[in-house]
């Protein structure tokens, strides 16, 4: 069964405006983790959070994790049309750090 | 270096027969795991091995799935007896050891039973 869960399911916005996607998870987690797909094919790791971190940067990105609200957040400031994929979150829970578990996604599209 | 591998990346096979995918992983990733995504959907997870044993078969559909893994390198995902909700793309991934690793992700096999 899917963890994580995106929102929203669709972005749209213009070129040089932010982006800020939602995951939610039930269970306690060890790590979450952002992944970016393209093209319906291999997904491309972004940026992972750890459970003891509140807030963590990478260019461009920027993710937040709030445990007591078992929510993240990813933030892309400034978008690029060549920041349109799909964006997918996914948990290593607590109890069973062996595998992960992905959301449905959000897809974003970036309007030039 | 070479990233993960799968093959084929396209196999359209016809309702009730078996098939084969592969993925090779990158050399010296002791995890290896199988996912399936269905069109505009997340990722279902299938199965992860950590060496050659998969510790968490929970995620296979049904008993027609199958995987295994040799050598801690290569792995099969077999499909028996396809039927037509099968038709998905699987993708691999491999990370230095199960747990809070990052994942990479092979292109995938887009599956289409017909």
């Amino acid at each position: 069964s899917q963890q994580g869960e995106e929102d929203p399911q669709a972005l749209s916005i213009q070129e040089g405006e932010n982006a800020t996607m939602n995951c939610s998870y039930k269970t306690s987690i060890n790590n979450l983790q952002w992944y970016r797909q393209n093209s319906g094919r291999g997904l491309v790791h972004l940026i992972l959070i750890r459970s003891n971190e509140r807030e963590k940067h990478s260019g461009r990105l920027r993710v937040t994790l709030d445990t007591s609200k078992k929510s993240s957040s990813l933030l892309i400031t400034a978008s690029r049309a060549a920041d349109t994929a799909s964006y997918f979150c996914a948990t290593g829970e607590h109890l069973n750090n062996n595998d992960m578990r992905f959301g449905a996604g959000t897809r974003l599209t970036v309007k030039p | 270096g070479a990233g993960v591998s799968q093959s084929p990346s396209n196999k359209v096979t016809e309702k009730g027969k078996d098939v084969e995918l592969r993925c090779d992983p990158i050399s010296g990733h002791t995890a290896l795991y199988w996912y399936r995504q269905s069109l505009g959907q997340g990722l279902e997870f299938l199965i992860y091995f950590q060496g050659n044993s998969a510790p968490d078969k929970s995620g296979l559909p049904s008993d027609r799935f199958s995987a295994e893994r040799t050598g801690g390198s290569v792995s099969t995902l077999t499909i028996q007896r396809t039927q037509q909700e099968d038709s998905a793309v699987y993708l691999c991934a491999s990370s230095l050891a199960a747990g809070s690793y990052e994942q990479y992700f092979g292109p995938g096999t887009r599956l289409t039973v017909t």
